[in-house]
């Protein structure tokens, strides 16, 4: 069975700072997806960044990108000029064939003002 | 077009009463997913359709739980005889269908079960 896990239960970054959030998995797939999810106190699960494992570029979206480390199953998040709005939890998920999405702890993350 | 959405946002139930959760997934999306999200923690696989065929359900914890998705549109999932272990957010998500879509999830629906 895959796991996904976020070693990091809560993390602080200065407003306009940069700060990168942990995620490793293990599985014995060689296609996969990844995907960073953020999740502010309303709940709403919003898609922030998603990587397809056969890509050896790392995906980027504006302020987010990742850190794709295929052999080291490694899918880090890095936030960059860190807004007050980006404080929330954020999940990282792991998905295959499977269909099912397989989630992480989670990382509160703190934006300090 | 409108997002995932759930209903009741919040649900209060008596240990051993029954509840209906619903789920509208977006419009033209064939794949629909529920999750049970502890407080604290991560969302959980619960099942999984694809149009109104239940693909899978092995993430039901246990056979108190039941989902359907008759016209392959929204999707309700039960739970019987509801225990205090039962309470947390239950999450939908839909996804367009293609294998390795991205699923877009619903705000939740905040199941207490006193």
């Amino acid at each position: 069975a895959q796991t996904v896990t976020q070693s990091q239960p809560e993390m602080s970054v200065q407003e306009a700072e940069t700060v990168t959030l942990s995620c490793t998995y293990d599985t014995s797939e060689s296609d996969y997806y990844l995907f960073w999810y953020k999740q502010p106190p309303s709940r709403q699960m919003i898609l922030v960044i998603r990587q397809e494992a056969y890509k050896q570029q790392n995906a980027t979206e504006n302020r987010f990108s990742v850190n794709f480390q295929k052999a080291a199953k490694s899918f880090s998040l890095k936030i960059s000029d860190s807004q007050l709005g980006d404080a929330a939890m954020y999940f990282c998920a792991y998905n295959n064939a499977g269909n099912m999405l397989t989630f992480g702890g989670g990382t509160r993350l703190m934006v300090k003002p | 077009g409108a997002g995932v959405s759930q209903s009741p946002r919040y649900k209060v139930a008596k240990r051993g009463q029954d509840v209906a959760l619903r789920c509208d997934p977006i419009s033209g999306h064939v794949s629909l997913f529920w999750y049970q999200q502890a407080l604290g923690q991560g969302p959980e696989f619960l099942t999984y359709f694809q149009n109104e065929a239940q693909l899978d359900k092995s993430g039901l914890p246990s056979d108190r739980f039941f989902a359907e998705r008759p016209e392959g549109s929204v999707s309700t999932l039960k739970i019987q005889r509801t225990q205090q272990e039962d309470s947390a957010v239950y999450l939908c998500a839909s996804s367009s269908g293609g294998v390795q879509e991205t699923q877009y999830f619903g705000p939740g629906t905040r199941l207490l079960v006193l």
